[in-house]
């Protein structure tokens, strides 16, 4: 089955320790993203990479740092600088066409992360 | 800055009746437009989405959605609910690049 599998689905984190987050997509998908998402807030942009080895900041990319190593994975770790990491925390991917705007994202099933 | 407004937070409705999600985004230039829906604690699956061409764009399980470009909306509607439509929807926009731009959500609660 292609799709998007994320882990851990729970995450619970001492203040001031960092956690990664892992995402892996086998659709053969050129463009990865990151997402946070909050009650009442939507879907907020962290980090999107278009291509292996490259990647940019989204929206509220302070306290979390990525990697783009590999074309099937896409790990985020979230730092001790983040002030306020507790939250739905979204993964998806889309085929990277040279228009970007019409891909479709594919999404994962996500990740808890409670900050104790 | 480019948004995109969600005008309900919350959408109780009885089951066969219609239902019709309000979503308004901030420039009309150049937009590709996407609803998604979330059923709870699942990730985002695309509902809908319009690129160019016909402003009515329809999804197989009976939504619909007018792209009105002089009133840069992007309703959702569907004519008779289901209990399983009970779900979070999200409007989303595109101004042509990789990004999407997410509303904040409208929960829809079907009730019998």
């Amino acid at each position: 089955d292609g799709g998007i599998t994320q882990s851990p689905k729970y995450l619970f984190r001492k203040e001031g320790q960092n956690v990664t987050l892992s995402c892996e997509q086998n659709l053969n998908h050129d463009a990865m993203y990151w997402y946070r998402q909050d009650p009442g807030q939507g879907l907020r942009l962290i980090y999107y990479s278009q291509i292996v080895n490259d990647f940019q900041k989204g929206d509220i990319a302070e306290g979390y740092s990525v990697s783009r190593e590999k074309k099937e994975s896409f790990p985020l770790t979230v730092t001790s600088a983040q002030k306020n990491p507790t939250a739905f925390y979204l993964c998806a991917s889309s085929i990277g066409t040279f228009n970007g705007g019409t891909d479709t994202q594919y999404f994962g099933p996500g990740t808890r992360l409670t900050v104790l | 800055a480019q948004s995109v407004t969600q005008l309900d937070s919350q959408v109780p409705v009885f089951e066969e009746a219609p239902v019709e999600l309000r979503c308004n985004y901030s420039s009309s230039v150049s937009v590709y437009l996407f609803w998604y829906v979330q059923y709870p604690n699942q990730g985002l699956q695309l509902l809908l989405k319009y690129l160019s061409g016909s402003t009515l764009v329809e999804s197989i399980n009976g939504f619909e959605a007018e792209f009105n470009k002089s009133q840069t909306s992007f309703h959702l509607r569907k004519p008779s609910v289901h209990i399983s439509d009970t779900a979070e929807y999200f409007c989303a926009v595109s101004w042509n690049d990789y990004k999407l731009s997410f509303g904040a959500g409208t929960t829809v609660t079907v009730r019998a």
